[in-house]
């Protein structure tokens, strides 16, 4: 079965803090994703990937980066977490080319004090 | 650039009874659609999904949806809920122009009740 793993289901950290979220799939698919889910917002994209070290910015890429030195694990980094990144963040992969379904981590709630 | 619109952001329904879930899309180009279901504390789940071909499409779970081009909608239905359906439910859409990437709608909870 296709696995998605986000290292952490839940964290709390301070403001100005550097954070990591890490995620790894198993499914060599060559997309990967990072959204972040807020109330009434639905999902919104903040980085993808196409490719080992290949990056594109999304919809809201503004405070975060991203990196992807290995093709099963791709990384979130808050640089400088400020109390509006609260959220529930959300991982995703899929295999490369057009119309292909994306694969969902559980999720990690972050909360900026 | 697409949009998606989930015209409710919650349905409450009773046990046994019939629900239809709306989204309506934008987009200048052809666009396939994707249903998601995000049960409490995890991540998303695909229902269902319309690349091309028949315009009714089945899922897991009993739900399907029809692609409406000329509305310009992609609604959920199921003709009789379970307890287990409550969760949300989102309406993604990725037009042939974008890559890879979905735009999602902001969501619709179903809570169904007994």
């Amino acid at each position: 079965d296709v696995k998605v793993t986000q290292s952490s289901r839940y964290l709390v950290k301070r403001t100005g803090e550097k954070v990591f979220l890490e995620c790894v799939q198993d499914m060599d698919h060559e997309n990967m994703f990072w959204y972040r889910q807020d109330p009434g917002l639905g999902l919104r994209l903040i980085y993808f990937s196409y490719d080992v070290k290949m990056k594109e910015k999304g919809d809201i890429p503004e405070g975060y980066s991203v990196s992807r030195e290995k093709k099963e694990r791709f990384s979130l980094i808050l640089e400088s977490a400020s109390t509006n990144q609260t959220s529930m963040y959300l991982c995703a992969s899929s295999r490369g080319g057009w119309n292909q379904p994306q694969h969902f981590g559980d999720g990690t709630r972050l909360s900026i004090l | 650039a697409q949009s998606v619109t989930q015209l409710d952001s919650q349905v409450p329904v009773f046990e046994e009874a019939p629900v239809e879930l709306r989204c309506n899309y934008s987009s200048s180009v052809s666009v396939y659609l994707f249903w998601y279901v995000q049960y409490p504390n995890q991540g998303l789940q695909l229902l269902l999904k319309y690349l091309s071909g028949s315009t009714l499409v089945k899922g897991i779970n009993g739900f399907e949806a029809e692609f409406n081009k000329s509305q310009t909608s992609f609604h959920l239905r199921k003709p009789s809920v379970h307890i287990s359906d409550t969760a949300e439910y989102f309406c993604a859409v990725n037009a042939r122009n974008a890559g890879n990437m979905l735009t999602f709608g902001g969501g619709t909870r179903l809570m169904v009740k007994p």
